[in-house]
């Protein structure tokens, strides 16, 4: 079965440099979540999207922002990084599915940026 | 604010022995999540949970709900090494976009 994808899966930047992170839901699922997981953390919540309409923010950085696009693909764009953005990004998607749905969120294998 | 706190956050356990991961949460809430992670991997989909008194089980795994209690038990039965993970909790709405609340996660160990 397909998954989430996600691009790329390693990135390492400098400070104060731009990154984009790429993330492609599970075909026919609406609903992409942006979390950012620290070493020996649990997953914290930045921001999803249900339809392309933002749905629900949580404590994302205003360094960064989010979007998703008419294919239901998202891209967090992060900028002026700093070292504690050194994390694990994962992109989850789910399907709606009408209201009908569990709402479960299925998780691709992230992005672990390194800022240096 | 949603707090979700699990216990114990490490374990370290025989093969063979049988275990509790417990996790409660603060605030009344439609759904709970068990989802496994391996070292520097993505986090893989164990149970959803979506009513009072749910119980649901796959091998060795077995989770329940008590939404009174807002409590939810992830039991391990007869451990074997292939569990050594982390287990998280998380907590959802029935709401189209509405995040995750996870706990802190329990790293299990299981010895040979």
């Amino acid at each position: 079965a397909a998954g989430v994808i996600q691009s790329p899966r390693h990135l390492i930047k400098e400070k104060r440099e731009t990154a984009t992170l790429k993330c492609y839901p599970i075909p026919r699922h609406d609903t992409v979540y942006w979390y950012q997981q620290g070493p020996g953390q649990d997953p914290q919540f930045l921001i999803s999207f249900y339809e392309k309409m933002q749905s629900d923010k949580g404590s994302i950085p205003d360094r960064f922002s989010a979007q998703q696009f008419s294919d239901y693909h998202s891209e967090l764009n992060m900028s002026s990084l700093e070292l504690g953005d050194s994390a694990l990004y994962f992109c989850a998607s789910s399907n709606n599915d009408g209201g009908r749905g569990t709402y479960e969120q299925y998780f691709g294998p992230g992005t672990r940026l390194t800022v240096t | 604010e949603l707090k979700v706190e699990q216990n114990p956050l490490f374990l370290s356990m025989q093969e063979g022995k049988n275990y509790t991961i417990y996790c409660n949460y603060s605030t009344t809430s439609d759904r709970l999540y068990w989802y496994r992670q391996d070292p520097g991997k993505s986090l893989e989909s164990l149970f959803v949970l979506l009513s009072n008194g749910a119980v649901k089980q796959e091998g060795r795994l077995m989770a329940s709900l008590d939404t009174k209690a807002r409590l939810s038990t992830l039991h391990i039965t007869a451990a074997v090494h292939d569990l050594s993970a982390t287990y998280f909790c998380a907590v959802g709405r029935e709401t189209s976009g509405s995040r995750l609340t996870f706990g802190e996660g329990t790293q299990l160990t299981v010895n040979p």
